[in-house]
């Protein structure tokens, strides 16, 4: 089994329309992240979380809020989406290494607004 | 603040021919540089990661990178393109702490027959 999990893989969604995309581990990590991905950009920052109590903006938070209902969930909610939240959706895990540790990705999140 | 930059939003090879990709990262040296690769409808995973160790880094698939700090370079190279390395690549540097990454935009290798 693989160790992040995301569901759903696909989704697509009309605009206004609160959705969840949730991310499990089973890596016992503590850390764990969300990303976009669009075309040309790379990958950005929407939230991560070091522990359950522990939840922190990234660089593009506008638009998107979380919950870590345990160490191994982390779930991205977008209570209102919108056209240009279209984009590829990752979560990922890292162990406790402050810079130089891997992050786990998983298979991704493909959302589409429309 | 940290960035990386990605040269080139595309890349073709023949199968057998080298493979160059390249990331330059900010001025400021930083402590860890990553490589990671997408395969098609799959997650990142990690190909190498630069620790201050080693200027030359070795990863998985014949892949290794070179820190060059004289060209703020960290350019990602494999000697013999096979048609399975067909991916997009990512460099990423972790900025501040927690490990959180900032990548490149990416580059779509593609490798032909």
């Amino acid at each position: 089994d693989a160790d992040v999990t995301q569901t759903p893989r696909n989704r697509i969604t009309k605009t206004g329309k609160r959705i969840m995309l949730e991310c499990s581990q089973t890596k016992g990590h503590d850390r764990m992240y969300w990303y976009r991905q669009d075309p040309g950009l790379g990958l950005r920052l929407i939230y991560y979380s070091f522990d359950v109590k522990d939840i922190n903006k990234g660089e593009i938070s506008d638009g998107y809020s979380v919950s870590r209902q345990a160490q191994a969930k982390f779930s991205l909610s977008l209570e209102s989406a919108i056209p240009n939240q279209t984009a590829l959706y990752f979560c990922a895990t890292s162990d406790g290494a402050d810079r130089g540790g891997e992050q786990y990705f998983g298979p991704g999140t493909r959302l589409t607004v429309t | 603040a940290q960035s990386v930059t990605q040269l080139g939003s595309h890349v073709s090879v023949s199968e057998g021919a080298l493979v160059l990709l390249r990331c330059n990262y900010s001025s400021s040296v930083p402590p860890y540089l990553f490589w990671y690769v997408q395969y098609p409808n799959q997650g990142l995973q990690l190909l190498l990661k630069y620790t201050s160790a080693a200027t030359l880094v070795k990863g998985i698939n014949d892949f290794e990178a070179e820190f060059k700090k004289s060209e703020t370079s960290f350019h990602l190279t494999k000697p013999s393109a096979h048609m399975s390395d067909a991916a997009e690549y990512f460099c990423a540097v972790p900025v501040e702490y927690g490990n959180k990454l900032v990548f490149g935009a990416g580059t779509i290798l593609r490798v032909k027959s």
